[in-house]
Parts: C-alpha cells; structure tokens; sequence
C-alpha cells in the first residue's frame, strides 16, 4: 500500500466542524482511501472510504483532491465522542493485500 | 448483532511463560485478522484467516508466535516463552469475505503485560 502522512495531532472545539487532512502523493490509480477511527481503549471502527468523488455518510463527509494525492476527513459538527485517533488509509482493489497499514493517524481532541 | 469480541481483556503473565489470546468473529464473517498495536503506535499486521485457505502468516515476528482458526470461526493466538517486547495490545477484526475493500470490524482487544 502507498504511504500517508497526517499530522500528529489536532484540536478542535465542540460543535465546530473539524478537517482532518491526508496526503498521500503516491498514490496509484486502484488505491481507494479508507478512514478508520479508533476510540479511547478500543479497536478501530471503519469510518467512510472513497475513490474519486467525494462521499458522504451519516458519521462523515470525504472530500478527495481532484489529484488524488490529498483527501480530508470532514467531521460537521465534532462532539466530545468524536475524540479518537484517525487513520487514513489506503486499499487497493486488485492486490490481494491482506495487511491494512495503519499509520499513527491524527490524535483529535475535542474541547467542550 | 453481535460484535467481535476477544477474551481475556487483560492478561498479565511473567517472561517465558505460554499465553493464548481468544477471538469470536462476527457470525458469517469468512474472514480473520490479528494486529498488533504497542503503546502509542499503529497497528501492526499479524496474521490472516479466509475460510479454508491456508493462512497469511507474513505479518508473525518469530516461530514463537501461532494461530489457528477452528472451524471456521472462533481462533485463538498463541504467544510462546513471552518475552517483555511482547507487551501490546492484540487486536482481531473480521471481514464478510476478506477483499480488500471490505469493512474490518475489530474487537476490543487483549492488552497484554508480560513482567
């Protein structure tokens, strides 16, 4: 799978809308872009993924570069619930690629 | 439905000692992982499980490390002669059929302490 990279860290206020980016410059033409969120003492939870356009679900929105080489994670309105550590990743369709490489993703926290 | 669950939640064991970690997929779910996640990390791959396929043990990082899958369901992995670095958390997620685009869906996992 190819790289990416998030920032370590972000805050954000309750309430307020929260972007959290990713960049991913080498990414290939099937690599689909999966977000994954895990909260405090638990195991990740699938959060949205996308290929081209930008997606939309009830727990967030998924906006991709025209590119490709970036995409940003779009909390609407971030509750104290929202606090997780958020891992961007990326799955190719035709490689039987077992491994889900989940970086150190971003650390949001969520003042009230 | 049931989620995935994994027993013990906590283990505590001393050096060189056995210790075998449980996992219960979701009904239905063909496919099986094991990570790894150490203090402050990402997850590490260990091990994948689909159906009657022989697994993919790339991800284990000694001999000491197995993992078997009993009838296509419950899998336990086991950790032998337990040493200090194996201190982490053990995840297991499953998948309705293991493509590469399929949901994980990951237990709470085993955080265990090796003294």
């Amino acid at each position: 799978d190819a790289k990416t990279t998030q920032p370590n860290s972000m805050e954000s206020n309750e309430e307020e809308p929260v972007h959290l980016p990713c960049n991913h410059s080498t990414i290939s033409g099937t690599d689909y872009i999966h977000w994954y969120r895990q909260l405090p003492s638990q195991g990740p939870e699938y959060v949205i993924h996308g290929l081209t356009s930008n997606v939309n679900n009830r727990m967030a929105s998924l906006a991709i570069a025209e590119d490709r080489k970036s995409s940003t994670l779009i909390l609407h309105r971030a509750t104290l619930r929202d606090a997780a550590v958020y891992y961007c990743i990326l799955r190719a369709e035709l490689y039987n690629n077992n491994d889900m490489r989940f970086g150190a993703g971003t650390r949001l926290t969520v003042k009230p | 439905g049931a989620g995935v669950s994994q027993s013990p939640s906590n283990k505590v064991t001393e050096k060189g000692k056995d210790v075998e970690l449980r996992c219960d997929p979701i009904s239905g779910h063909t496919a099986l992982y094991w990570y790894r996640q150490s203090l402050g990390q990402g997850l590490e791959f260990l091990i994948y499980f689909q159906g009657n396929s022989a697994p993919d043990k790339s991800g284990l990082p000694s001999d000491r490390f197995s993992a078997e899958r009993t009838g296509g369901s419950v899998s336990t992995l086991t950790i032998q002669r337990t040493q200090q670095e194996d201190s982490a958390v053990y995840l297991c997620a499953s998948s309705f059929s293991g493509g590469d685009l399929e949901t994980q869906y990951f237990g709470p996992g085993t955080r265990l302490l090796v003294l």
